[in-house]
């Protein structure tokens, strides 16, 4: 097993860009996807990244995905911040024993 | 247009049962693996259940198994997951998931319910 490990909170001021990082505890980063979501206060989660670095449709161009290897992390970059980017987000990947893996979830706060 | 409503959350006691729903409309529901993931107050998501589109397949959290059982009844486009000895530790919102399968064979969710709120509290 493994566990994805995130910060707990990130702040930046609207407009500047933001990168929220996941890291793998065991195991390479790259054996798996990574995919990210978005939950809004008192929202469903959406879909913001999938596949380490695929935007949904509806998704703007502004939030894009990565994965390094020599840190073995995936991480969630949202550039040009709005006020409507604050939220919750989280990683997830797959693992054989637990098919599901979340990462604890970094809040955004937009100030 | 893909929907997911949940339905059947509410204040249980600690040992007691609960069942809650998950009703899917704008979709051909029963091609679609599906998930449970839970979000406990202060804390992030944690899956706990996986049922294929067939239901052949089956998953469960170790949080979740042996007390926890995901069904569903394509005909009623409907995913279910029935909470045995619930415990205080369960409390929390409760979605459903559609799993989404690229060309490649990998997956992710493409969409998630409001869910529904669980507490278990004496």
């Amino acid at each position: 097993n493994f566990m994805l490990t995130q910060p707990h909170s990130v702040s930046e001021s609207p407009g500047k860009t933001v990168t929220i990082s996941c890291t793998r505890s065991s195991g390479s980063i790259a054996s798996n996807y990574v995919q990210w979501y978005q939950q809004r206060p008192g929202r469903a989660p959406t879909t913001v990244i999938y596949e380490d670095n695929l935007r949904p449709s509806g998704v703007p161009d502004r939030f894009s995905g990565s994965i390094d290897r020599s840190s073995n992390s995936a991480s969630l970059t949202i550039s040009g911040l709005r006020t409507e980017d604050e939220a919750d987000y989280y990683c997830q990947s797959y693992d054989t024993s637990i098919p599901w893996v979340f990462g604890g979830g970094t809040k955004l706060t937009v100030l | 247009e893909v929907q997911l409503m949940e339905s059947g959350g509410g204040l249980v006691q600690p040992g007691r049962s609960l069942r809650v729903s998950c009703a899917a409309s704008g979709f051909t529901f029963s091609s679609y693996e599906m998930n449970w993931v839970r979000r406990a107050p202060g804390k992030g998501l944690e899956w706990i259940a996986y049922i294929s589109a067939s239901v052949r397949s089956i998953f469960y959290a170790e949080s979740v198994k042996g007390r926890f059982t995901v069904s569903r009844d394509n005909a009623k486009n409907s995913l279910y997951l029935q909470l045995n000895s619930l415990s205080v530790e369960d409390t929390a919102v409760y979605y459903c998931a559609r799993i989404r399968r690229s060309n490649n064979g990998y997956y992710h969710i493409d969409y998630w319910g409001r869910g529904t709120l669980v507490t278990v509290s004496s």
